[in-house]
């Protein structure tokens, strides 16, 4: 929603800089982790995901690896563009929660010209 | 054009009210959710449906109620019950409940007047 970056973590990189955002997650037993890109006043999208079988996967300009030992997960934007300013956030599916996704609270990233 | 809507974009409520939050969806989902967002905060779960004419309390039930009747209808009241209903509404959907994306529609706030 408009306040949603409230009190939340922000990562500042200038343009054409690369970003790396971090997520630290809950429960081993997850296997699916979903990446989202909120703007303000409007609804999440989807921007990669990878399961837990894989370490990394890459896709336009992004990349996301997953470190299952130290329960991590990261995504990193080439090339940062202005338009890349919101909150991102990961959410885990945990089999165990009866198979739904748990959402962490975000990062914001503000791009500088 | 496929994807989620929902209406309406903005809602008012005067205390006492009941009101009923839109969510329709094309992309021929089973499984459908409704989140409620607050500022600085993740995502928090209040129903879900697996399929048509299930659905199931998420953490956040208390105050809220749902129906589904049509695969792709998944409405919301919202009960002069919850006691602090003023957030932002997001609706998803996803082909099947458990490891899969999910799609966010582009939310309501609603606010107690």
């Amino acid at each position: 929603g408009e306040n949603v970056g409230l009190h939340l973590p922000t990562l500042s990189v200038q343009e054409g800089d690369n970003s790396i955002i971090n997520c630290a997650y809950s429960n081993s037993a997850s296997d699916y982790f979903i990446w989202y890109k909120q703007e303000s006043g409007k609804g999440p999208q989807f921007i990669i995901d990878i399961r837990s079988n894989m370490d990394k996967r890459q896709g336009q300009r992004v990349t996301v690896l997953l470190n299952k030992t130290v329960k991590h997960l990261s995504l990193q934007i080439a090339a940062t563009q202005p338009g890349d300013s919101a909150v991102y956030f990961c959410a885990e599916n945990i089999s165990e929660y009866g198979n739904k996704l748990v959402f962490g609270a975000g990062t914001i990233l503000r791009v500088k010209s | 054009d496929g994807g989620i809507t929902q209406s309406p974009k903005y809602l008012f409520r005067k205390e006492g009210q009941n009101v009923t939050l839109s969510c329709e969806q094309n992309l021929n989902h089973d499984a459908m959710y409704w989140y409620r967002q607050d500022p600085g905060q993740g995502l928090r779960l209040i129903y879900y449906s697996q399929i048509v004419n299930d659905f199931q309390k998420g953490d956040i039930a208390e105050g809220y109620s749902v129906s589904r009747e049509k695969k792709e209808s998944f409405p919301l009241t919202v009960t002069s019950a919850q006691k602090n209903p003023t957030a932002f509404y997001l609706c998803a959907s996803s082909t099947y409940l458990g490891a899969d994306t999910q799609y966010f529609g582009p939310g309501t706030r609603l606010t107690v007047l």
